[in-house]
């Protein structure tokens, strides 16, 4: 079965530094891979996504992922940090090639941003 | 706003009781996803409907069943109530039957008491 692993729980950054939020998967084949967000009170909000091609990924916000098949992971990254970007961050995996399936996903980030 | 809607936003139920969720897709999206988050067990993949039929199961409890309707909204049932049903629970529509983009709803809290 398919899993997804965030090894951090909590993420502290100062406003303004750089970020990588760690996401490792297992999967039977090259899974779709999902980046989402999700604010105090709200639904998950889609960051970015990889289904094939370039294995650098540029979402919204200013984030981007990198796909590694070779260690399993699809970290996130942005470069600078703004208040606004703390939050819940969640990976997801999904069936490649057309299954029919819901979403496996890690069980987040918590994401503390000092000023 | 992703374009989903649900209701309601909270509701508060006692044990053995049998509650509706209810959850309007974005305007196009065939498929709908139900899912519940709760702090054990995180975000976790429910049920999948597209364009009426049920498409894909996931960890959803046999007290627990879901439809979607002609016009393709989908309704959750959650009957004979517990404790451990509290939870945030999210509705998702994407535009095909298969796996895609995925725009998830704002949420219907459940607390069971």
């Amino acid at each position: 079965a398919q899993s997804v692993t965030q090894p951090d729980i909590h993420i502290t950054v100062s406003e303004g530094a750089s970020l990588e939020l760690r996401c490792n998967y297992s999967y039977g084949a090259t899974p779709y891979l999902f980046w989402y967000v999700q604010s105090p009170g709200q639904g998950l909000q889609l960051l970015l996504k990889y289904f094939s091609g370039d294995t650098l990924v540029q979402g919204i916000k200013g984030f981007e992922a990198e796909f590694k098949r070779s260690q399993s992971s699809f970290n996130l990254r942005k470069p600078s940090v703004h208040w606004s970007d703390a939050a819940e961050y969640f990976c997801a995996v999904g069936p490649a090639g057309g299954g029919a399936d819901g979403l496996t996903f890690g069980k987040g980030t918590h994401l503390i941003i000092q000023p | 706003d992703s374009g989903v809607t649900q209701t309601p936003k909270h509701l508060i139920t006692a044990t053995g009781q049998r509650v509706t969720l209810r959850c309007s897709p974005r305007s196009g999206d065939l498929s709908v996803y139900w899912y519940q988050q709760s702090l054990d067990q995180g975000l976790q993949f429910l049920i999948q409907y597209y364009n009426g039929e049920e498409r894909a199961k996931g960890n959803i409890l046999e007290r627990f069943s879901a439809q979607q309707f002609p016009d393709l909204h989908s309704e959750l049932n959650l009957s004979s109530l517990e404790l451990g049903d509290s939870a945030l629970y999210f509705c998702a529509s994407s535009v095909a039957g298969q796996i895609n983009e995925q725009f998830f709803g704002p949420g219907t809290r459940l607390t069971v008491l």
